[in-house]
């Protein structure tokens, strides 16, 4: 089983609705959880952190978390054809190893 | 936020040489770490460079063939041994951010191994 999985898409969502992106993990005991975009030819970039149960805002992005079903997300609304990417979903495994997910490729349609 | 700075950019090599990678922070920065991500693939952490002592690797990943220096808090360099056209890939430098457990990527170097 891999350690950190995602729906690798694509996934693809008309401009101006809710796009939602997913990524389960396996050890029980990590307790950050990143959420990463990457546009094609660029390294990624940090867009949110989440550490505790529930949902956290910023801006049209929202990250949610269930430690009890080893579950995060992220919602981003009114999507933007600038949202197109990827999006990585990394959970830190302990000593600072983060673990990446496949990564979901995400096109936001005009 | 830390700039990163990376050279080269990109690299067309030949089999069986050598490339060094050196990966540069403004500001001192406790924990870097080298990545790579193949292509189409996702990231995989190589190795934690240490400063003033020996990198830590994953599994996977030996010194022989990754080799890394830390010289200080500002830079470090990764390079990639005897590369075979598998090596091609983006490799990233990292650095966490303020708190421990997050983590900013640098540009990115393209190597293509032919």
């Amino acid at each position: 089983q891999k350690e950190v999985e995602q729906n690798s898409g694509p996934l693809s969502v008309p401009e101006g609705a809710i796009a939602s992106l997913n990524c389960t993990y396996s050890d029980r005991v990590s307790q950050s959880f990143f959420w990463y975009r990457q546009y094609s030819g660029k390294s990624p970039e940090l867009i949110m952190s989440i550490y505790s149960n529930g949902d956290k805002e910023d801006g049209r992005f929202t990250a949610q978390l269930n430690k009890a079903s080893q579950y995060v997300s992220l919602l981003i609304r009114d999507s933007q054809p600038s949202d197109s990417a990827t999006y990585l979903c990394a959970v830190n495994m302990g000593a600072q190893k983060l673990v990446f997910g496949q990564g979901t490729r995400l096109t936001i349609n005009p | 936020s830390a700039v990163i700075s990376q050279k080269p950019s990109r690299d067309i090599c030949q089999r069986g040489t050598s490339l060094t990678i050196q990966c540069q922070v403004d500001s001192q920065v406790t924990m870097m770490f080298w990545y790579r991500q193949q292509p189409g693939q996702s990231l995989t952490l190589i190795a934690t460079a240490n400063q003033g002592s020996e990198a830590t690797y994953e599994s996977g990943f030996v010194i022989d063939k990754f080799p890394i220096s830390r010289p200080n808090l500002t830079f470090s360099t990764l390079t990639v041994s005897n590369m075979s056209p598998e090596d091609s890939s983006i490799y990233l430098c990292s650095l966490g951010g303020e708190y421990a457990d997050t983590q900013y990527f640098g540009p990115g170097t393209r190597l293509t191994v032919l």
